[in-house]
């Protein structure tokens, strides 16, 4: 069964420093890795769509990376912003999508 | 405006009185999920469905139902709500189950008194 992990749980971090999130999977057999953006009280938002084939996706400030070998992916996120304070997630699809718990991300001013 | 509409947002309810939350896409998507996220045990699947008339078990689908019976449409059902069922739902579509994007609706926060 896969087990996605995201660590740390919190992260907390002034205005303009560069986001480090990370996520790890047991299994490497994937079909691609989605990396999502939750604000309180609402749905996920797809951020970014890493393909098994691709090393990394990028989207503005944005910039995920994949190593399936090592079941791990980064999500860096460049000149943090207040608004970017949310809670990030992860998905690994194997056929079916298994989440991770998420990152909360508080950007201070 | 391509979206997921999810209604209602919030429900209170009994335990025993049967409800429909209910979930529509204007993106002509085949796939459609529901999810439920609880804290500490993330999002879990309960029931998904691959085209009209095409639904399978999620990891999660005991005490639930589902029907497809158009594609824009899955309304997810609770015969008898039980109060481990107060979760925070989520209806979810996509082109494809695998190498697509996955779209969520905003959610439908359930207490199950």
């Amino acid at each position: 069964k896969q087990e996605v992990t995201q660590i740390p749980a919190a992260l907390s971090v002034p205005e303009g420093e560069n986001l480090v999130l990370n996520c790890s999977f047991t299994d490497s057999a994937i079909y691609n890795l989605q990396w999502f953006r939750q604000d309180p009280g609402k749905g996920l938002t797809s951020l970014l769509l890493i393909q098994s084939s691709q090393r990394e996706q990028t989207s503005g400030r944005l910039n995920a990376s994949l190593d399936k070998s090592s079941g791990r992916s980064t999500l860096y996120i460049a000149a943090s912003q207040p608004g970017d304070s949310a809670t990030y997630l992860c998905a690994v699809n194997d056929y079916k999508l298994s989440f991770g718990a998420g990152t909360t991300v508080t950007v201070r001013a | 405006e391509a979206q997921v509409t999810q209604n209602p947002r919030y429900l209170i309810t009994v335990t025993g009185k049967k409800l429909t939350v209910t979930c529509s896409q204007n993106m002509n998507h085949e796939y459609m999920s529901w999810y439920r996220q609880d804290p500490g045990l993330g999002l879990r699947q309960i029931y998904y469905s691959m085209n009209v008339e095409v639904t399978d078990k999620g990891d999660v689908p005991e005490g639930y139902k589902v029907s497809r019976k158009e594609k824009r449409n899955f309304p997810l059902i609770l015969e008898s709500p039980s109060p481990n069922q107060t979760s925070l739902y989520f209806c979810a579509s996509s082109f494809g189950r695998v190498n697509e994007k996955l779209f969520f609706g905003s959610g439908t926060q359930l207490s199950v008194l």
